[in-house]
């Protein structure tokens, strides 16, 4: 069946530091494919997306390419914020699906020091 | 204008008890999600309703059992608390049900059931 890998975590940066959340997806259809961040206390906020080949989600100076030929969708940011300490899942729906059933990776922890 | 809002936030309660956490979205979507997430962060669905139907159940227990009133709403009702139902429980919203002009789900708060 389908599924998604994210690097294990916790990710611990300095602030201003380049982050990169490696995510892989397996996938029989074209799915389209989801980053999702959870601060502490809340529930999932959409981060941003991306729902063919080659296209790029970005938010909040966060992005994501979707790459087909390596089926990764790796978030990057190139300054982190304190602020951006969280927990992020990356996450698929098949393109076919006609259920709206979203997979998640297991989640990376994120904390950003001052 | 909390657009999906789970209530109760908390919920701590003794095995073997029967609870209810309940579920409201004001965006107008038509298809609600129950999502569970255990003590590592993992997230996974339960179910999900799309129109007041059931769409997704995913060999969840039977002592748990959704319920759409209607499209705004999806309780979910668990009977017979066991330890192992200690987790955050997340509902989730969308208008449509996916493919490739899904629209993103819109998630609650969580609720944080406590099996003592």
């Amino acid at each position: 069946g389908d599924s998604v890998t994210q690097m294990e975590g916790p990710v611990t940066l300095s602030e201003e530091a380049f982050l990169t959340i490696n995510c892989t997806y397996t996938a029989t259809g074209y799915p389209s494919l989801f980053w999702y961040v959870q601060y502490p206390g809340e529930g999932l906020q959409l981060l941003l997306k991306a729902t063919k080949a080659d296209d790029k989600g970005s938010n909040k100076g966060f992005e994501a390419t979707y790459r087909k030929e390596t089926t990764s969708f790796h978030l990057e940011k190139g300054s982190v914020q304190v602020s951006d300490s969280a927990v992020y899942f990356c996450a698929l729906i098949d393109g076919s699906s006609n259920t709206g059933k979203l997979i998640f990776g297991q989640g990376t922890t994120l904390q950003v020091k001052p | 204008d909390t657009a999906v809002s789970q209530t109760p936030k908390y919920l701590v309660t003794q095995m073997g008890n029967d609870k209810s956490i309940k579920c409201e979205q004001n965006l107008g979507h038509d298809t609600m999600y129950w999502y569970k997430q255990d003590s590592k962060k993992f997230l996974k669905i339960m179910f999900s309703y799309n129109n007041k139907e059931l769409i997704i159940n995913e060999t969840v227990p039977n002592r748990f059992s959704p319920k759409s009133p209607d499209k705004a709403h999806l309780n979910l009702h668990i009977n017979s608390l066991e330890l192992g139902d200690s987790a955050v429980y997340f509902c989730a919203s969308s208008q449509g049900l996916g493919g490739r002009s899904n629209q993103p789900q819109h998630f609650g708060d969580g609720t944080r059931l406590s099996i003592l």
